[in-house]
């Protein structure tokens, strides 16, 4: 069975410093990865998505994620915090077919 | 385009009542999903819509929750009788292609 773990509920960082939250999923097959942001009292946004072919992909407001299959991993990072980037955000895992499996969480928070 | 809709935002009942959610997905998404938030968690998968027909509610519980997608449009999500342990944020998503979901602002259910 898929899984999803992100280590870390919560991470604090200074603004303008790096961004670095960790997924590792557990796949039989090559599966497809996501991250989403959710902001407080507002549903979830796709912040970038690994499907098929390069393996660094960039996202929305700065962010990128690295697939390390070798690692069964799908970190994401940017280089410099800013302070609108405090919120939730979920690692999420389709592994070859249709269900959409989510981690747990990070809470992000970004000290002035 | 508008986001996807869903109403109420907020709802209270007292325990063995019964509550309604509503969800009108992106014109033309062939695929609407039913979340469970539990504070502190991930979205859980409830039902997922292809249509207006059912691929997956494994993790539904059927004695108490039931969905339905008119038309293959809007979705209604009902609890009869809620429980304490309902008292969670219910999200409504909806996709074109495969995977690359929409979410809705959510619908805070607090069970008394």
């Amino acid at each position: 069975a898929q899984s999803v773990t992100q280590l870390g509920s919560h991470v604090s960082v200074s603004e303008g410093a790096l961004v670095l939250l960790r997924c590792n999923y557990s796949s039989s097959v090559p599966p497809y990865l996501f991250w989403y942001v959710q902001y407080p009292n507002q549903g979830l946004q796709l912040l970038l998505k690994y499907t098929t072919g390069a393996t660094l992909v960039k996202g929305i407001n700065g962010f990128e994620a690295e697939f390390k299959k070798s690692e069964t991993s799908f970190h994401l990072t940017k280089p410099s915090a800013h302070m609108s980037d405090a919120a939730e955000y979920f690692c999420a895992v389709i592994e070859g077919g249709f269900k959409t499996i989510f981690g747990a969480g990070t809470r992000l928070f970004v000290k002035a | 385009e508008a986001g996807v809709a869903q109403s109420p935002r907020y709802k209270i009942i007292e325990k063995r009542q019964s509550v309604a959610f509503w969800c009108n997905p992106i014109s033309g998404h062939a695929t609407l999903y039913w979340y469970q938030q539990i504070l502190g968690q991930g979205p859980k998968l409830l039902i997922q819509f292809q249509n207006n027909g059912v691929v997956d509610d494994s993790q539904l519980p059927k004695d108490r929750f039931s969905a339905e997608r008119l038309k293959g449009v809007d979705s209604t999500l009902k609890i009869q009788p809620a429980k304490l342990e309902d008292s969670a944020v219910y999200l409504c998503a909806s996709s074109l292609e495969a995977y690359e979901q929409y979410f809705g602002p959510g619908t805070r259910l607090t069970v008394t």
